[in-house]
């Protein structure tokens, strides 16, 4: 079964600090890889994806994440960091071509400190 | 342009009762996807509704049902309530099965067994 692993369940980052947010993920076909956002009381939000193509990715809010097919990484990177990007994080996988679902990692509490 | 809408927005009910949740997708958008995301977990896909047909399951028992309405509107059931139900349930829209295109979620209902 395909499986997505967040290596960080918490990371606390001072504010303008860069951050790395960590995911690895099991495929042996094609995925599209995917990186939502959840804020306090709220449903999730795509942050970026990736279907084919360039390996760095660009999303909102200042994110990117590069896809490295031989490590099986999709990691998410900020340059800098501000308070309003606390919040959870979860990767996401589709688990093969014609699956219609996504398979979340557990998630990564990002906590920016002033 | 509205967005996905979820009702109700919390629920408390009791072992072994039945509830029902409700979900209007995004305007355009035809295909409905449930999930459960317990306490510190990620979501967890039950099942996709499409033409008002289950079209994907996940590993979820039969006291989780479902359905679709011809507005594409969607209702998520679960029978014979167990506490291990509590969790916030999502519901995500996208276009024709089209994960590709990304799913946009509520903010979700927080049901709490007791």
């Amino acid at each position: 079964a395909q499986s997505v692993t967040q290596l960080d369940s918490q990371v606390p980052v001072f504010e303008e600090a860069p951050v790395e947010l960590r995911c690895n993920y099991s495929s042996s076909v094609s995925v599209y890889l995917f990186w939502y956002v959840q804020y306090p009381n709220q449903g999730l939000q795509l942050l970026l994806k990736y279907l084919s193509g360039s390996t760095l990715v660009k999303g909102i809010n200042g994110f990117e994440a590069e896809f490295n097919k031989s490590q099986t990484s999709f990691h998410l990177r900020k340059p800098s960091v501000h308070i309003s990007d606390t919040a959870e994080y979860f990767c996401a996988v589709r688990p093969g071509q014609g699956a219609q679902k996504l398979v979340f990692g557990q998630g990564t509490r990002l906590t920016i400190n002033p | 342009d509205a967005g996905v809408t979820q009702s109700p927005t919390h629920l408390i009910k009791t072992r072994g009762q039945q509830v029902t949740l409700r979900c209007s997708p995004k305007s355009g958008h035809d295909t409905v996807s449930w999930y459960q995301q317990a306490l510190g977990q990620g979501p967890q896909f039950i099942f996709q509704y499409y033409e008002e047909e289950e079209r994907q399951r996940g590993n979820f028992p039969d006291r989780f049902s479902g359905h679709q309405f011809p507005n594409y509107s969607s209702e998520l059931n679960v029978n014979a309530l167990w506490l291990g139900d509590s969790a916030l349930y999502l519901c995500a829209s996208s276009l024709k099965q089209r994960i590709a295109y990304g799913y946009t979620f509520g903010s979700g209902t927080r049901l709490t067994v007791v």
